[in-house]
């Protein structure tokens, strides 16, 4: 079964300092990854998709297929980037999520 | 312009009963999905809407869950004889075919 794998539930880094947040996919195609953002007590927000390479808010994410990822990373980390982050696949109108990391920038 | 609402944004209902909750998409955007988000489980795909295309029901946990799309617009997500596992937060997004999905700020259901 497919399966998209965020080993983290919960990540704390300090300001100023680089994040990454993991997420692997088993899936032996051409996936579609994506990463969602849910900021407190707001709806979930598309942060990035792989296809669209584009850098939102400082955070990129590159898709290896080698290693079967889709790591987000950002390298200085502000503290409104505290939030619930989920890395999902989607293919064939089927949503795989990750369980989901909960992102903490202490000051 | 106006985002996917969802109604209403808090339920409270006791065990057995049925509850209803509803979702008006993005106007124009043909695609509708229902998820819900447990404590800890992530989020889980429920049902999916595209057009007049029969719905994609695979992710519907059990026969107490049903959803349908009036008009190819506003869609109810049904719960019958609900359980306290049933609580959570169900989340609608719409998106136009095969596009960026845009989620609305999700309906948080509490069975006691």
């Amino acid at each position: 079964a497919q399966r998209v794998t965020q080993p983290e539930k919960l990540l704390s880094v300090f300001k100023g300092a680089p994040v990454e947040l993991k997420c692997n996919y088993s899936y032996s195609g051409s996936p579609e990854l994506f990463w969602y953002v849910q900021y407190s007590r707001q709806r979930l927000q598309l942060l990035l998709r792989h296809i669209s390479r584009e850098s939102i808010k400082g955070f990129t994410a590159d898709l290896n297929k080698g290693e079967t990822s889709f790591h987000l990373k950002k390298p200085f980390a502000q503290e409104e980037d505290s939030a619930m982050y989920y890395c999902y696949h989607e293919e064939n109108y089927q949503l795989i999520w990750g369980a989901g990391t909960k992102l903490i920038i202490k000051p | 312009g106006a985002g996917v609402s969802q109604s209403p944004s808090n339920k409270v209902t006791e065990k057995g009963k049925d509850v209803e909750l509803r979702c008006d998409p993005i106007s124009g955007h043909t695609a509708l999905y229902w998820y819900r988000q447990s404590l800890g489980q992530g989020l889980e795909f429920l049902i999916y809407f595209q057009g007049n295309s029969a719905p994609d029901k695979s992710g519907l946990p059990s026969d107490r869950f049903s959803a349908e799309r009036t008009g190819g617009s506003v869609s109810t997500l049904t719960i019958q004889r609900t359980q306290q596992e049933d609580s959570a937060v169900y989340l609608c997004a719409s998106s136009p075919v095969e596009e960026t999905q845009y989620f609305g700020p999700g309906t948080r259901l509490l069975v006691l």
